[in-house]
């Protein structure tokens, strides 16, 4: 098993531009998550879907933040347009989830510096 | 609204010297479950053991170990002779069984730094 494999590794731009962040789950998980990690706020859980529907966005920081799971095997995560405060490591995890709770798998994480 | 509280933010030691990381949750649920992971400085998210509320029985891995005490909401984590490798940021995290969907929320992480 790959495990959960985010892209890219590292990601810098200029304020402004658009930023997408990939992801792809471990195959038999449905459930994805994405967080956002950085000194001052720590790890914040932005969005989770559940069999690829959007469960709660309500870690969003604000509109410019958008996720998408279009099919089981992959997510994005796209900031539009990104500002500096953005700048941060994204973790995308998946997980087994039903009757019981199989624990989560993270993703290695992107690192995102805007200028 | 469930909550994990890592009072220690810092946390250095000499190496070979026990130590216990301190995790204390809030939660409505009667079924949850409490995990401990491991940040090193490579910055990966490395799981380290997941307990359900109904298992008090705490557990011994090796150096590590886990103390869960559902009377006093706390799942303390003790690392025995402790080395220069354990060094690392240590997030406890709690997640609710709500049906289908699980969320996992994080403490904000004890930084434990370990001198040789």
């Amino acid at each position: 098993d790959a495990g959960v494999i985010q892209s890219p590794r590292h990601e810098v731009t200029e304020m402004g531009q658009e930023v997408t962040l990939r992801c792809k789950p471990i195959s038999g998980h449905n459930s994805l998550f994405w967080y956002r990690q950085t000194m001052m706020r720590g790890l914040e859980l932005l969005i989770y879907f559940n069999n690829n529907v959007p469960i709660d966005d309500s870690g969003m920081p604000e509109d410019r933040f958008s996720a998408k799971m279009p099919n089981a095997s992959f997510s994005t995560l796209k900031i539009q347009p990104s500002e500096p405060r953005d700048s941060a490591v994204y973790f995308c995890a998946s997980s087994k989830t039903g009757a019981s709770n199989y624990g989560y798998t993270f993703g290695s994480g992107t690192r995102l510096t805007v200028v | 609204a469930q909550k994990v509280t890592q009072a220690q933010t810092e946390i250095s030691v000499v190496e070979k010297e026990d130590v216990t990381l301190d995790c204390v949750y809030e939660t409505r649920d009667t079924t949850y479950y409490l995990f401990w992971y491991k940040q090193p400085p490579s910055g990966e998210l490395v799981f380290l053991i997941r307990r359900n509320s109904f298992d008090e029985q705490n557990e011994i891995s090796g150096r590590y170990s886990w103390n869960f005490q559902k009377s006093t909401s706390s799942f303390n984590f003790t690392i025995t002779a402790s080395q220069v490798v354990d060094s690392a940021v240590y997030f406890c995290a709690l997640s609710e069984a709500r049906g289908a969907t699980n969320k996992l929320i994080f403490g904000t992480g004890t930084l434990l730094a370990v001198q040789p």
